[in-house]
């Protein structure tokens, strides 16, 4: 079956401006999870969707933000982008909210000016 | 709260083992291990669930120790497509999510 897609796969935005990236999790998973990738912070959580309800947040200030929708596909918004909104922007696709692998798809690499 | 893996880099030659580890401040439902490949995405490799368990297969297993909050990835033998950064993920049943640590780079030189 067809993996987790991620789109697009590369942005160059401007400081100030604000961005969509999205995510189609794997057919039949309810369960979304953003992460930011940067060197040397490994990958940092954001936020988790599940049932197009936001169930975790990481410690990320309010210009993220994210929904799910009834397709359980996902998207991620990041407004005033700022240069160290730099990164690659990972979603992970589970068939429920715990104990159950995740499936990373390929990321968007964000690169802000 | 982001697991603590260390070490955070390890140079090894063919063959060797290496032993990757991973704690948490917080209680632990389960742990994740996941490779990433320079400019690929995440894999998963395993998963241990509350009970201590140590899992694996061939020369990568894992164990999870609930109490001390801590797990640890073996590697046995390595070869060189076992290079990449390792990450722990972890779970603690709060509204903080699956959570990673920062990785270890692992390189395997012949």
């Amino acid at each position: 079956k067809a993996g987790v897609t991620q789109t697009p796969r590369y942005l160059i935005k401007t400081r100030g401006q604000q961005v969509t990236l999205s995510c189609s999790p794997i057919s039949g998973h309810r369960s979304v999870s953003w992460y930011q990738q940067t060197p040397g912070q490994g990958l940092q959580f954001l936020f988790e969707y599940f049932s197009e309800t936001q169930r975790n947040k990481g410690n990320f200030p309010g210009r993220f933000s994210g929904r799910q929708f009834s397709n359980s596909r996902s998207e991620m918004n990041v407004s005033t982008l700022e240069l160290g909104d730099s990164a690659l922007y990972l979603c992970a696709s589970r068939s429920t909210t715990v104990n159950t692998e995740a499936f990373f798809g390929q990321g968007t690499r964000l690169t802000v000016v | 709260q982001q697991p603590v893996q260390s070490p955070q880099a390890v140079i090894l030659r063919e063959g060797e083992d290496a032993v990757i580890n991973c704690s948490s401040s917080k209680a632990l439902y389960s742990v994740h291990w996941y490779r990433q490949k320079h400019g690929e995405a995440p894999v998963f490799l395993m998963i241990l669930l509350k009970g201590g368990e140590q899992k694996g297969h061939e020369k990568i297993s894992a164990s999870f120790n609930e109490k001390k909050q801590q797990s640890s990835l073996y590697l046995t033998a390595s070869q060189l497509s076992y290079s990449g950064t390792y990450f722990c993920g972890t779970e603690g049943g709060g509204a903080d999510g699956l959570t990673f640590g920062k990785g270890t780079h692992l390189i395997i030189q012949p």
